[in-house]
């Protein structure tokens, strides 16, 4: 069964940088894609950007171009997103997950909190 | 970006009762393969989003099939035929077509 598990919940300031890390197991990491999606409070889930786990490509939404950065270590099959200049405003849970090629995002991890707050 | 819009946004149903959801986008999900990229995700109170359907029509492996997808273009629907408690939860399509990806604003499905 595919699996994401995806790293603690954090605190951070304003102005400061986060960086969750998400490790698959149970399938080929790098014959897939990973999302990131973040969902604020009372909000809709919102797509940030997503890596090629093979070869490293990514595309990130415009709303989070500059301050987004998604990477992967196939040898760990985890991938990260760093998430940079926080204001109050990114403070929300941060799901990764998984991209089959023919039918879109399938797998979720369980989420990651994050909260800026002086 | 295309948005996608979903409704009604709260759906209260009787127990064995059918329920409809209907997602919009604003513009057309059909991809340059002739696929369309829509998917549905189904978010239990605390939980993590999981797929039921992708591909518009496609079940999931283990999703009971009281749950269908249909539509075509830009309209497409989410029926489930007869509610169960484990039902209970706010339901959300996406589009794969475009970047970036969206997700409609979600439907909370309860019992009445």
């Amino acid at each position: 069964q595919v699996n994401l598990v995806q790293s603690g919940a954090e605190v951070k300031k304003p102005g400061a940088s986060v960086k969750v890390s998400c490790k698959a197991s149970e399938y080929s990491f790098t014959s897939y894609t990973m999302h990131w999606v973040r969902q604020a409070p009372g909000q809709r889930l919102e797509w940030m950007g997503w890596i090629n786990a093979g070869n490293g490509n990514t595309k990130y939404s415009q709303k989070f171009q500059g301050r987004v950065t998604i990477t992967r270590d196939t040898s760990a099959s985890t991938a990260y997103m760093d998430l940079s200049s926080l204001t109050s405003e990114d403070t929300a849970v941060y799901y990764c997950a998984r991209g089959d090629y023919d039918s879109g995002v399938d797998y979720w991890g369980q989420g990651t909190l994050v909260t800026v707050s002086s | 970006d295309v948005v996608m819009t979903q409704s009604p946004l709260s759906l209260p149903v009787t127990l064995g009762q059918p329920a409809s959801i209907s997602c919009r986008s604003s513009q057309s999900l059909v991809y340059s393969d002739g696929n369309t990229y829509l998917n549905w995700f189904q978010q239990r109170p605390g939980q993590s989003p999981r797929r039921l359907i992708y591909k518009v029509s496609n079940r999931d492996s283990g999703v009971p099939d009281r749950f269908s997808g249909s539509g075509s273009g830009t309209d497409f629907t989410l029926i489930i035929s007869r509610v169960e408690a484990e039902d209970v939860g706010v339901y959300y399509c996406m589009q794969g077509t475009h970047w970036p990806r969206t997700f409609g604003q979600g439907t909370k499905v309860e019992i009445k």
